[in-house]
């Protein structure tokens, strides 16, 4: 089966420990994102990356930083600098290319920092 | 810079009726995807119908449908033949050509009673 796997489902952390958020796909995606989602707001975009190797900031990065170095993984890692870091996280995959085409999520991470 | 609004925080709706989300999004941009994701209490999103700007027709997914006002920057969706299983969180989202970048409105919450 094709998909969007992120692993674990429930993360829980230590306040001041970095914790790396798992994305792996096996839909041969060019591209793939990392979004968090507060109560009562929609998705906000962390980071991006179109190609291997390569990636870009999106609207909420600070605290956060990824790497792309395969084109099936996109890990997140969520430093210590971020100051709210408990939230819900989605990695999502898209074609990518020259199209522009709609975006497929994985099930989510939610991560708890006490 | 793009917004997506979604003016309605919650919906209900009684089984096998019809119920209308509303949508509206502000660019200056001419190319552009629209999308209405679904997410039900599990969490994982779920791409439920895809418009793309250039294209007059309204999108139709089984017992979904959009009504796409270009010129009025509006996007809704028309559940028909409401189901138990429609119950989740609706989001507009609205994908630019240029950026590639996906922008969410804040959701709207339905709920489908028997």
């Amino acid at each position: 089966d094709g998909g969007i796997t992120q692993s674990p489902k429930y993360l829980f952390r230590k306040e001041g420990q970095n914790v790396t958020l798992s994305c792996e796909q096996n839909l041969n995606h060019d591209a793939m994102y990392w979004y968090r989602q507060d109560p009562g707001q929609g998705l906000r975009l962390i980071y991006y990356s179109q190609i291997v190797n390569d990636f870009q900031k999106g609207d909420i990065a600070e605290g956060y930083s990824v790497s792309r170095e395969k084109k099936e993984s996109f890990p997140l890692t969520v430093t210590s600098a971020q100051k709210n870091p408990t939230a819900f996280y989605l990695c999502a995959s898209s074609i990518g290319g020259a199209q522009t085409y709609e975006q497929y999520f994985g099930p989510g991470t939610r991560l708890t920092v006490t | 810079a793009q917004t997506v609004t979604q003016s309605q925080p919650e919906m209900s709706v009684q089984e096998a009726e019809t119920v209308t989300l509303s949508c509206t999004y502000d660019t200056s941009e001419n190319n552009y995807y629209l999308f209405w994701y679904k997410q039900p209490p599990s969490r994982q999103m779920i791409l439920v119908i895809r418009q793309e700007a250039y294209k007059q027709q309204n999108a139709t997914e089984n017992r979904f449908s959009v009504n796409f006002q270009k010129a009025a920057k509006s996007f809704s969706l028309k559940i028909s033949d409401s189901q138990l299983g429609d119950t989740a969180m609706y989001f507009c989202a609205f994908l630019s050509t240029d950026t590639d970048k996906l922008i969410f409105g804040t959701g709207t919450r339905l709920q489908v009673f028997p």
